[in-house]
């Protein structure tokens, strides 16, 4: 059964800790995206990786780090320099064609 | 900044009428793509169109694409309550692996 695996679908966070998020998938795809939306907003992209070890930011990437030590995965830790983590992550890959993006259930991230 | 720009952020129609929703981008692309999203679900692929297409269809949808204004229209024919979602549009911002996404137009499909 292919795709992308998120956890976990929601999370709550002390302030001041950081939280990692999990993206895991199996389509074996090369590019991994994350993305952060908002109520009612579009997705502003955090970072992507095209390539094991590599990453480049996105545009929202202040307060967040990333790794790809394996092509399946790609966690997103949210750092307590993070001011508003408060949002709804989303994890997507993208095939070697570029012709469709495939997402994650999203994690939920709330912070009490 | 995001990438692209979608009017209206909101639209309410009744079942049976046409839906277009619209998208402006920033910089040059090869492909422009069309995504729905359910409420708190993940995001669903719908139609890509090239940058050197102008048209394309699929079943009730039908996408257009002006490169020259950098722009897009997505329309939802013969539209269905079940089409009620958020509908974004999404480029290769510079044509490599960045993907960014609209702003997203929320639907409502009324009975």
């Amino acid at each position: 059964d292919g795709g992308i695996t998120q956890s976990p679908k929601y999370l709550f966070r002390k302030e001041g800790q950081n939280v990692t998020l999990s993206c895991e998938q199996n389509l074996n795809h090369d590019a991994m995206y994350w993305y952060r939306q908002d109520p009612g907003q579009g997705l502003r992209l955090i970072y992507y990786s095209q390539i094991v070890n590599d990453f480049q930011k996105g545009d929202i990437a202040e307060g967040y780090s990333v790794s790809r030590e394996k092509k399946e995965s790609f966690p997103l830790t949210v750092t307590s320099a993070q001011k508003n983590p408060t949002a709804f992550y989303l994890c997507a890959t993208l095939g070697a064609g570029k012709t469709e993006a495939f997402f994650g259930q999203g994690t939920r991230l709330t912070v009490v | 900044s995001q990438q692209g720009e979608e009017d209206p952020q909101a639209l309410s129609i009744q079942e049976g009428e046409n839906a277009t929703m619209n998208c402006s981008y920033k910089t040059s692309i090869n492909n422009l793509q069309w995504y729905r999203q359910n409420s708190g679900r993940g995001l669903v692929h719908l139609i890509l169109i090239r940058s050197n297409e102008r048209e394309k269809h699929s079943g009730r949808l039908r996408v257009t694409l002006d490169t020259s204004k950098k722009s897009s229209s997505l329309l939802i024919t013969a539209s269905r309550a079940a089409d009620t979602a958020s509908y974004f549009c999404a480029t290769d911002e510079g044509g490599g692996n960045k993907l960014t996404f609209g702003t997203g137009t929320q639907l409502k499909v009324e009975l």
